[in-house]
């Protein structure tokens, strides 16, 4: 019955790879984000859905693009993927102004 | 540029002890929010103040805002070592800005049993 879902919640992968993080809420929400937090912690928000609708994208290189096949699912894919691209990922969603954290993707480029 | 700083970066107190983090912002906002990571966990929301409000309280936490001054401050009374984690601080402009929130880089709180 968790409310914010993530898979994986580790990837481990080669640089050049493309790799996905799939992201699933059950609360009902209209609206669903990604975050990716660094390595000093300092969490940045990249992408914003409502209703399956991008509302919010940030300046992220053009190599990350998210896809939201209904508005329960926020999925990110990565291509080409970098050493800079290490971090932990997290989805979020919420109703109103209180967002709803998942648990978070540790990504390690090698 | 970053929107929250907060102060201190890390705090280490005895359980039982009050435990208070700053958080400090540049532009106007509709609301504030604070969060906590446990360690290599998601963020929860502890509490949310908006803009017209100066002061909110919820079970152990107590919130204060300060527009004028830009800055807000997060009081936790009588911490138990459970309330170990990262605290964040999180500002929300509103407008054509809602739901975007802006993170500042966290105080890390260290109860000691």
């Amino acid at each position: 019955d968790t409310a914010v879902s993530q898979t994986p919640k580790y990837l481990v992968t080669q640089m050049g790879n493309d790799k996905s993080i799939k992201c699933e809420q059950n609360l009902g929400h209209d609206t669903m984000y990604w975050y990716k937090q660094d390595s000093k912690k300092f969490l940045k928000i990249m992408f914003s859905y409502n209703n399956k609708e991008l509302i919010i994208n940030e300046t992220v290189p053009n190599r990350f693009s998210p896809k939201s096949p209904d508005k329960a699912h926020l999925n990110l894919h990565i291509n080409s993927l970098e050493l800079g691209d290490s971090a932990v990922y997290f989805c979020a969603s919420s109703q109103e102004e209180t967002q709803y954290f998942g648990p978070g993707t540790r990504l390690l480029v090698l | 540029s970053q929107q929250g700083e907060e102060d201190p970066q890390a705090l280490s107190i005895q359980e039982g002890e009050n435990a208070t983090m700053n958080c400090s912002y540049k532009t106007s906002i509709n609301n504030l929010q604070w969060y906590r990571q446990n360690s290599g966990r998601g963020l929860v929301h502890l509490i949310l103040i908006r803009s017209n409000e100066r002061e909110k309280h919820s079970g152990r936490l107590r919130v204060t805002l300060d527009t004028s001054k830009k800055s807000s401050s997060l009081l936790i009374t009588a911490s138990r070592a459970a309330d170990t984690a990262s605290y964040f601080c999180a500002t929300e402009k509103g407008g054509t800005s809602y739901g975007k929130l802006t993170f500042g880089q966290g105080t890390i709180l260290t109860v000691h049993p």
